[in-house]
């Protein structure tokens, strides 16, 4: 069956760590990959996309990695700040549709 | 306006009872989704719009669900015979396929709460 899993349990850092969130699939073969960070109460807001042919895609503190091999993607953030505690969603999208498949995302607390 | 704007953005209802939820997309965004999101879950898709029309509607859970977007701009999903389970929060996106490919615009959502 088709999946897209996200770490449920929360991720809990230190202020100037490095967070990595993982995202994993089987059976998609999604052409673009993508980042979204979710406040509560509030909706997602879009934080990066990688297609599938770029293994890596950085914006600010903020990296991704994209193995099609692996069925994989990292999301790195740096320098963590306790303004990046928040949900993060990975959504995938197929190359004939630009419907996004939703991860259930993974919590991140950052302690100052 | 600026964002994607979204009314109520809380609903009470009785079960049985008919729902409808609105959704105003960023002016020139053709695109235009609706996701229903659970406590503890991503968003579900629903349906997708492209201009006036349902390119997708796959996601609807049961006929219970309808959306229109009759002009192409502002959109309605509609429940009719409302279900304790359809309580979620039900959130509406928009987007402008070009450069940002699928970058989609999400609204603060509506809270379903079906009693």
């Amino acid at each position: 069956s088709q999946k897209i899993e996200q770490n449920s349990e929360a991720l809990n850092i230190q202020e100037g760590k490095t967070a990595t969130l993982t995202c994993n699939y089987t059976n998609y073969s999604p052409a673009y990959l993508q980042w979204y960070r979710q406040d509560p109460g509030r909706g997602p807001v879009f934080l990066l996309l990688i297609r599938e042919n770029e293994k890596e895609k950085r914006k600010e503190r903020l990296k991704v990695t994209f193995d099609t091999t692996l069925k994989q993607s990292l999301f790195h953030i740096t320098a963590s700040q306790p303004a990046d505690s928040a949900t993060y969603l990975c959504a995938l999208e197929m190359d004939s549709s630009y419907k996004l498949i939703f991860g259930s995302g993974t919590r991140l607390l950052v302690r100052p | 306006g600026a964002g994607v704007s979204q009314t109520p953005s809380n609903k009470v209802t009785e079960k049985g009872k008919y729902v409808e939820l609105r959704c105003d997309p960023i002016s020139g965004h053709t695109a235009l989704y609706w996701y229903r999101q659970s406590l503890g879950q991503g968003p579900e898709f629903l349906i997708y719009f492209q201009g006036t029309g349902a390119a997708d509607d796959s996601g609807l859970p049961n006929d219970r669900f309808f959306a229109v977007r009759p002009e192409g701009s502002v959109s309605t999903l509609k429940i009719q015979r409302t279900e304790r389970g359809d309580s979620a929060v039900y959130l509406c996106a928009s987007s402008s396929p070009g450069e940002n490919t699928g970058e989609l615009f999400f609204g603060e959502g509506s809270r379903l709460t079906v009693l």
